[in-house]
């Protein structure tokens, strides 16, 4: 199993740019997460999606957007890309919806310039 | 506001001391408590998690935590480091009426000497 992958693993935009970050996960997973990784402020989550077909606003949500594509697939898209988004991005899944754990992605350094 | 909290940003210790790094959280009810390790430039991997039972779990590579609820908190022990230990730590809580989400704390940064 390969786990959570994501896609790519770094990029670099000009401001106002857009963009979609991949994620997938073979673990049959019900509910997937993206959160923003920023030094000194842990992980904050953006959105996330508790089963297929919905998804929910987490702390940081503006700026993004998301797609549950299927069970598999949760991608995170960047519409007009700011200097603010220059983050980690890392994709999460879990079995949900209790006594679960979160599997994470190898994350996508993401530059705005 | 509600928040989990880990009060040591940054840890350096020689090889063969011993770790706490602590956590608290601020949510009232039940939770799921977790600790996850980042080693440099990898992802998150979960090292011990607790949902109910004995309040002191053991995780891999030898780190344990102990759950006290009447502090809220979830320190993350390790009786003997090792330079491999070098990682970001991170403290996670699910809280059990709202599912899907979960919190981290900002992460501690622990620096082991050779």
């Amino acid at each position: 199993n390969a786990g959570v992958t994501q896609t790519p693993k770094f990029q670099v935009l000009k401001t106002g740019q857009s963009m979609t970050l991949q994620c997938a996960q073979d673990m049959n997973h019900n509910s997937m997460y993206w959160y923003r990784q920023d030094p000194g402020m842990g992980l904050r989550l953006i959105y996330y999606s508790a089963s297929e077909g919905t998804t929910d606003k987490g702390e940081v949500p503006n700026g993004y957007n998301v797609s549950r594509l299927n069970k598999r697939e949760f991608s995170l898209r960047l519409e007009s890309a700011a200097p603010s988004q220059t983050s980690v991005y890392f994709c999460a899944s879990s079995q949900g919806p209790r006594r679960d754990e979160q599997y994470f992605g190898p994350g996508t350094r993401l530059t705005v310039t | 506001a509600q928040s989990v909290s880990q009060h040591n940003h940054h840890v350096i210790l020689s090889e063969a001391a011993s770790l706490e790094l602590g956590c608290n959280y601020s949510y009232g009810g039940t939770v799921n408590l977790f600790w996850y390790v980042q080693y440099p430039g990898q992802h998150l991997q979960l090292l011990l998690k607790y949902f109910s039972g004995d309040p002191l779990v053991k995780g891999i590579k030898g780190f344990e935590a102990e759950f006290i609820k009447s502090k809220f908190s979830f320190n993350l022990r390790k009786p003997s480091v090792q330079w491999s230990d070098t990682a970001e730590y991170f403290c996670a809580v699910k809280l059990l009426y709202n599912f899907n989400k979960f919190y981290f704390g900002s992460g501690t940064k622990l620096n082991v000497k050779p």
